[in-house]
């Protein structure tokens, strides 16, 4: 069974400070998705990535699939309170389509 | 557009007691329909998913159990709770083959046993 982790499990920074996120495992992902949670309610969809290498962008957020297919790194330049949440990272294990989810990042943006 | 309902929103329940949470989804059809459950500090844990009317797959033995009355209806059950159900319970959707999916969570049920 994979295994994602992501890092760090708690990050807490100021209102335009630059941050970045990974979502690591041992094995290939077919996909990767990355989610925003709020507290009280469901993840909500930011992105998915599909090939090695792939850099995608969403307004300030820049979602980047390792070349191996084994990793994702979401970085956010100047954060903002509204980006507050947790982020989760989902893998489609490449060999039986399972998806599993990271335990996520709690981000906190303070005004 | 589709959308998904999922209720109720929070849950107090006694050790013992049955269960049974219900998420409906609207604007597709023969959706692929999931519960999930979240811990704090864990990842989201899938418990069952289904690929159609009484077709139901757990992934988890557990004292939980699914159904599919309808296309769109997926319906959580315990017959005896346990402290070890309290949580947090998504009902997602999606539509595709699998490994190909994208999840639309609802708003989540927190459900405390005690």
């Amino acid at each position: 069974t994979q295994l994602l982790e992501q890092s760090p499990q708690f990050l807490s920074i100021q209102e335009g400070e630059n941050l970045t996120v990974y979502c690591n495992s041992s094995s290939v992902f077919s996909s990767l998705q990355w989610y925003r949670q709020e507290p009280g309610e469901g993840p909500v969809l930011l992105v998915t990535v599909v090939t090695g290498g792939e850099v995608k962008k969403l307004k300030r957020l820049t979602f980047q699939f390792g070349d191996a297919r084994k990793d994702s790194s979401l970085h956010i330049t100047a954060a903002q309170p509204g980006d507050t949440g947790l982020y989760l990272c989902a893998g489609v294990d490449y060999n039986n389509n399972d998806m599993r989810f990271g335990a996520g990042t709690r981000l906190t943006v303070k005004p | 557009s589709q959308t998904i309902h999922q209720w109720p929103a929070t849950l107090v329940q006694p050790v013992g007691s049955p269960l049974s949470l219900e998420c409906t989804v609207e604007g597709t059809s023969n959706p692929n329909l999931y519960w999930y459950r979240q811990a704090a500090g864990r990842g989201l844990q899938l418990l069952f998913y289904s690929v159609g009317i009484g077709q139901i797959s757990s992934e988890v033995p557990q004292n939980l159990s699914a159904s599919r009355p309808q296309d769109r209806q997926f319906i959580l059950s315990s017959k005896k709770l346990l402290l070890s159900d309290s949580g947090f319970y998504l009902c997602a959707w999606s539509v595709g083959n699998r490994g190909n999916e994208k999840l639309f969570f609802g708003s989540g049920t927190q459900l405390s046993v005690l």
